[in-house]
Protein backbone atom coordinates (compact mmCIF):
# COMPACT_ATOMS: atom_id res chain seq x y z
CA UNK A 1 0.00 0.00 0.00
CA UNK A 2 0.88 3.54 -0.23
CA UNK A 3 3.22 4.80 2.70
CA UNK A 4 3.56 8.45 3.01
CA UNK A 5 5.60 9.81 5.96
CA UNK A 6 7.46 13.20 7.42
CA UNK A 7 10.57 12.79 9.82
CA UNK A 8 9.55 15.18 12.03
CA UNK A 9 6.21 15.52 13.87
CA UNK A 10 7.16 19.12 15.51
CA UNK A 11 8.85 22.03 14.41
CA UNK A 12 9.79 25.26 16.11
CA UNK A 13 11.45 27.89 14.34
CA UNK A 14 12.04 31.78 15.27
CA UNK A 15 10.43 34.74 13.36
CA UNK A 16 11.79 35.02 10.21
CA UNK A 17 14.22 32.35 10.17
CA UNK A 18 13.57 30.07 7.09
CA UNK A 19 11.51 26.72 7.70
CA UNK A 20 12.04 23.26 6.12
CA UNK A 21 9.67 20.55 6.54
CA UNK A 22 9.98 17.04 4.69
CA UNK A 23 8.45 14.16 3.50
CA UNK A 24 9.09 11.00 2.16
CA UNK A 25 6.83 8.53 0.17
CA UNK A 26 7.05 4.97 -1.08
CA UNK A 27 5.57 4.77 -4.71
CA UNK A 28 7.61 5.47 -7.30
CA UNK A 29 4.63 5.79 -9.67
CA UNK A 30 3.72 8.63 -8.15
CA UNK A 31 3.56 11.49 -10.29
CA UNK A 32 1.81 14.77 -8.58
CA UNK A 33 2.48 16.08 -5.30
CA UNK A 34 0.89 18.57 -3.19
CA UNK A 35 1.46 20.50 -0.02
CA UNK A 36 -1.12 21.69 2.16
CA UNK A 37 -1.30 23.58 4.80
CA UNK A 38 -3.80 23.55 7.49
CA UNK A 39 -4.77 25.72 10.92
CA UNK A 40 -6.92 24.96 13.31
CA UNK A 41 -10.28 24.33 12.82
CA UNK A 42 -9.91 25.10 8.90
CA UNK A 43 -9.57 22.59 6.07
CA UNK A 44 -6.48 21.78 4.32
CA UNK A 45 -5.25 24.51 2.06
CA UNK A 46 -3.17 24.18 -1.20
CA UNK A 47 0.24 25.99 -0.72
CA UNK A 48 1.96 24.69 -3.49
CA UNK A 49 2.47 21.25 -6.10
CA UNK A 50 4.95 19.88 -8.30
CA UNK A 51 4.86 17.41 -10.70
CA UNK A 52 7.34 14.17 -10.93
CA UNK A 53 8.89 15.70 -14.03
CA UNK A 54 10.26 18.34 -12.00
CA UNK A 55 12.81 18.72 -9.16
CA UNK A 56 12.09 22.45 -7.83
CA UNK A 57 9.21 24.83 -7.98
CA UNK A 58 8.91 28.05 -6.40
CA UNK A 59 5.37 29.97 -5.43
CA UNK A 60 5.67 32.82 -3.09
CA UNK A 61 7.94 32.63 -0.41
CA UNK A 62 7.60 28.96 -0.70
CA UNK A 63 9.63 25.96 -2.48
CA UNK A 64 9.00 22.54 -3.19
CA UNK A 65 11.86 20.11 -3.81
CA UNK A 66 11.38 16.60 -5.13
CA UNK A 67 13.75 14.09 -5.38
CA UNK A 68 12.83 10.91 -6.97
CA UNK A 69 15.86 9.08 -6.65
CA UNK A 70 15.24 8.82 -2.84
CA UNK A 71 11.42 9.38 -2.79
CA UNK A 72 11.97 12.98 -0.74
CA UNK A 73 9.71 16.12 -0.81
CA UNK A 74 10.58 18.55 1.03
CA UNK A 75 8.82 22.26 1.50
CA UNK A 76 11.17 25.56 2.07
CA UNK A 77 9.09 28.86 3.94
CA UNK A 78 11.37 31.60 3.34
CA UNK A 79 11.31 33.99 6.12
CA UNK A 80 8.97 32.27 8.45
CA UNK A 81 6.00 34.48 10.15
CA UNK A 82 4.00 33.80 12.54
CA UNK A 83 0.83 33.18 10.08
CA UNK A 84 2.35 29.99 8.96
CA UNK A 85 1.89 28.49 12.05
CA UNK A 86 0.34 25.42 11.26
CA UNK A 87 0.50 21.39 10.56
CA UNK A 88 1.54 20.97 6.76
CA UNK A 89 0.97 17.70 4.89
CA UNK A 90 2.35 16.08 2.37
CA UNK A 91 0.33 14.20 -0.46
CA UNK A 92 0.65 11.92 -3.21
CA UNK A 93 -1.11 10.71 -5.99
CA UNK A 94 -0.56 8.49 -8.96
CA UNK A 95 -4.45 7.64 -9.94
CA UNK A 96 -5.10 11.42 -10.71
CA UNK A 97 -7.92 11.18 -8.26
CA UNK A 98 -7.10 9.98 -4.76
CA UNK A 99 -4.39 11.29 -2.32
CA UNK A 100 -2.21 9.60 -0.26
CA UNK A 101 -1.34 11.94 2.86
CA UNK A 102 1.37 11.98 5.43
CA UNK A 103 0.70 12.51 9.03
CA UNK A 104 1.49 15.98 8.65
CA UNK A 105 4.16 18.38 10.74
CA UNK A 106 3.36 20.85 13.19
CA UNK A 107 5.24 24.02 12.32
CA UNK A 108 5.06 26.69 15.41
CA UNK A 109 7.00 29.83 14.73
CA UNK A 110 8.43 31.79 17.84
CA UNK A 111 8.30 35.90 17.71
CA UNK B 1 -17.17 31.63 -4.81
CA UNK B 2 -18.11 29.94 -1.95
CA UNK B 3 -16.45 27.28 -0.74
CA UNK B 4 -16.71 23.80 0.28
CA UNK B 5 -19.22 23.75 3.37
CA UNK B 6 -19.67 21.18 5.83
CA UNK B 7 -21.35 20.66 8.35
CA UNK B 8 -22.09 19.88 11.86
CA UNK B 9 -18.57 21.43 12.69
CA UNK B 10 -18.55 19.38 15.94
CA UNK B 11 -20.88 16.59 15.95
CA UNK B 12 -21.01 14.40 19.52
CA UNK B 13 -22.60 11.28 19.96
CA UNK B 14 -22.71 8.26 22.03
CA UNK B 15 -21.53 4.63 20.71
CA UNK B 16 -24.19 2.97 19.00
CA UNK B 17 -25.70 5.95 17.45
CA UNK B 18 -26.10 7.62 13.99
CA UNK B 19 -24.43 10.86 12.63
CA UNK B 20 -25.49 12.10 9.61
CA UNK B 21 -22.76 14.53 8.01
CA UNK B 22 -23.08 16.76 5.16
CA UNK B 23 -20.90 18.31 2.31
CA UNK B 24 -21.92 21.08 -0.29
CA UNK B 25 -19.40 21.49 -2.90
CA UNK B 26 -18.49 23.67 -4.82
CA UNK B 27 -20.96 24.76 -7.52
CA UNK B 28 -19.91 23.38 -10.79
CA UNK B 29 -18.32 20.53 -9.17
CA UNK B 30 -18.55 17.24 -10.67
CA UNK B 31 -15.93 15.42 -8.44
CA UNK B 32 -16.40 14.83 -4.66
CA UNK B 33 -14.06 13.50 -2.37
CA UNK B 34 -14.61 12.28 1.11
CA UNK B 35 -11.47 11.84 3.58
CA UNK B 36 -11.01 11.07 7.12
CA UNK B 37 -8.40 11.82 10.04
CA UNK B 38 -8.30 10.12 12.96
CA UNK B 39 -6.33 11.95 15.62
CA UNK B 40 -2.32 12.02 14.99
CA UNK B 41 -2.57 9.80 11.95
CA UNK B 42 -3.04 10.93 8.51
CA UNK B 43 -5.53 12.20 6.37
CA UNK B 44 -6.68 8.81 4.87
CA UNK B 45 -9.15 9.10 1.41
CA UNK B 46 -13.17 7.24 1.89
CA UNK B 47 -14.40 7.61 -1.82
CA UNK B 48 -14.32 9.79 -4.62
CA UNK B 49 -18.21 10.18 -6.27
CA UNK B 50 -18.54 11.52 -9.48
CA UNK B 51 -22.05 13.97 -10.23
CA UNK B 52 -23.99 10.84 -8.45
CA UNK B 53 -22.07 8.09 -9.62
CA UNK B 54 -19.54 6.42 -6.80
CA UNK B 55 -15.97 6.54 -8.82
CA UNK B 56 -13.85 4.79 -6.00
CA UNK B 57 -15.27 3.53 -2.44
CA UNK B 58 -12.13 1.86 -1.72
CA UNK B 59 -11.27 3.48 1.53
CA UNK B 60 -14.38 2.96 3.46
CA UNK B 61 -13.92 1.61 6.46
CA UNK B 62 -16.48 -0.93 6.74
CA UNK B 63 -20.37 -1.68 5.93
CA UNK B 64 -21.33 1.06 8.53
CA UNK B 65 -20.23 3.57 6.57
CA UNK B 66 -22.86 4.62 3.93
CA UNK B 67 -22.45 7.57 1.26
CA UNK B 68 -24.70 8.94 -1.05
CA UNK B 69 -24.55 12.34 -3.24
CA UNK B 70 -28.11 13.06 -4.18
CA UNK B 71 -28.77 14.44 -7.87
CA UNK B 72 -25.10 14.58 -8.07
CA UNK B 73 -24.91 18.10 -5.70
CA UNK B 74 -24.44 17.85 -2.19
CA UNK B 75 -23.42 14.34 -0.26
CA UNK B 76 -23.92 12.74 3.08
CA UNK B 77 -22.33 10.34 4.58
CA UNK B 78 -23.83 8.50 7.57
CA UNK B 79 -22.21 6.52 10.31
CA UNK B 80 -23.85 3.55 11.48
CA UNK B 81 -23.86 2.22 14.19
CA UNK B 82 -20.97 4.72 15.30
CA UNK B 83 -17.99 2.92 17.25
CA UNK B 84 -15.32 5.13 19.57
CA UNK B 85 -12.70 4.33 16.28
CA UNK B 86 -14.79 6.31 13.88
CA UNK B 87 -13.98 9.49 16.24
CA UNK B 88 -12.31 11.84 14.11
CA UNK B 89 -12.09 14.95 11.32
CA UNK B 90 -14.42 14.16 8.81
CA UNK B 91 -13.34 16.17 5.53
CA UNK B 92 -14.52 17.01 2.03
CA UNK B 93 -13.45 18.09 -0.71
CA UNK B 94 -14.51 18.99 -4.65
CA UNK B 95 -13.01 19.59 -7.72
CA UNK B 96 -14.33 20.43 -11.59
CA UNK B 97 -12.13 18.57 -13.81
CA UNK B 98 -10.74 14.93 -13.76
CA UNK B 99 -7.50 14.74 -11.79
CA UNK B 100 -6.37 16.18 -7.90
CA UNK B 101 -6.45 19.54 -9.71
CA UNK B 102 -8.07 22.28 -7.86
CA UNK B 103 -9.05 20.72 -4.93
CA UNK B 104 -10.60 22.27 -2.48
CA UNK B 105 -11.09 21.16 1.05
CA UNK B 106 -13.89 21.89 3.12
CA UNK B 107 -13.35 22.92 7.04
CA UNK B 108 -14.10 19.51 7.97
CA UNK B 109 -16.52 17.72 10.76
CA UNK B 110 -15.52 16.66 14.00
CA UNK B 111 -16.88 13.68 15.25
CA UNK B 112 -16.42 12.06 18.32
CA UNK B 113 -17.79 9.11 19.76
CA UNK B 114 -18.49 8.55 23.42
Amino acid sequence: GESVGLHLPTLSVQEGDNSIINCAYSNSASDYFIWYKQESGKGPQFIIDIRSNMDKRQGQRVTVLLNKTVKHLSLQIAATQPGDSAVYFCAETNTGNQFYFGTGTSLTVIP
Amino acid sequence: EAGVTQFPSHSVIEKGQTVTLRCDPISGHDNLYWYRRVMGKEIKFLLHFVKESKQDESGMPNNRFLAERTGGTYSTLKVQPAELEDSGVYFCASSQGTGPYGYTFGSGTRLTVV
